[in-house]
């Protein structure tokens, strides 16, 4: 089983739509959640980051992290065709070496126009 | 700008061949990573580096070098060892895991 589970799609939805992405993780010692997009043929770029369980909104996304169900989460509201990309969840524990980044295999997402 | 650089962004690879992926920084970040991406296996770590002169293994660094010589380069060299090296490999650098990685754009390399 890997650490860290991810439905990879593909996911296709109409513009304007609301979209969950998600994540669940077997490391109960993960204490830092990100999100990361990648376009096609590009390096991923950080989208959100999170501490510990709670909620953290950033314009049209949110993240969401529960750590007693090992359950992460990010929302998109009101999709753009300009959000289709893949989205990469990863995380890592408190303290630890650089190495300890552990990524989900990905989610791709188109939003229809 | 602040960023990372790689290049080439496609490269091929004879067969029995050695080839040299280049990464390089002006983020002034300590750490440095090399990725490869596979259709549906997520990213997977080949080698790090916390600081010059010093790197470890990933979890999949067989048929694969690298040097840290400078804080801002961290090459990586694919060799005839690795024996299904077509992939699309990512080169990221962090200031520490607190911040996330800035990832490159990539370097898509096949065997020909």
């Amino acid at each position: 089983q890997k650490e860290v589970e991810q439905d990879p799609g593909p996911l296709s939805v109409p513009e304007g739509a609301i979209v969950s992405l998600n994540c669940t993780y077997s490391n109960s010692a993960f204490q830092y959640f990100m999100w990361y997009r990648q376009y096609s043929r590009k390096g991923p770029e950080l989208l959100m980051y999170t501490y510990s369980s709670g909620n953290k909104e950033d314009g049209r996304f949110t993240a969401q992290v529960d750590k007693s169900s090992k359950y992460i989460s990010l929302f998109i509201r009101d999709s753009q065709p300009s959000d289709s990309a893949t989205y990469l969840c990863a995380m890592s524990p408190s303290g630890g070496s650089a190495r300890q980044l552990t990524f989900g295999s990905g989610t791709q997402l188109t939003v229809l126009p | 700008d602040g960023g990372i650089t790689q290049s080439p962004k496609y490269l091929f690879r004879k067969e029995g061949q050695n080839v040299t992926l280049s990464c390089e920084q002006n983020l002034n970040h300590d750490a440095m990573y090399w990725y490869r991406q596979d259709p549906g296996q997520g990213l997977r770590l080949i080698y790090y580096s916390q600081i010059v002169n010093d790197f470890q293994k990933g979890d999949i660094a067989e048929g694969y070098s690298v040097s840290r010589e400078k804080k801002e380069s961290f090459p990586l060299t694919v060799t005839s060892a690795q024996k299904n090296p077509t992939a699309f490999y990512l080169c990221a650098s962090s200031m520490g895991q607190r911040n996330g990685y800035t990832f490159g754009s990539g370097t898509r390399l096949t065997v020909v």
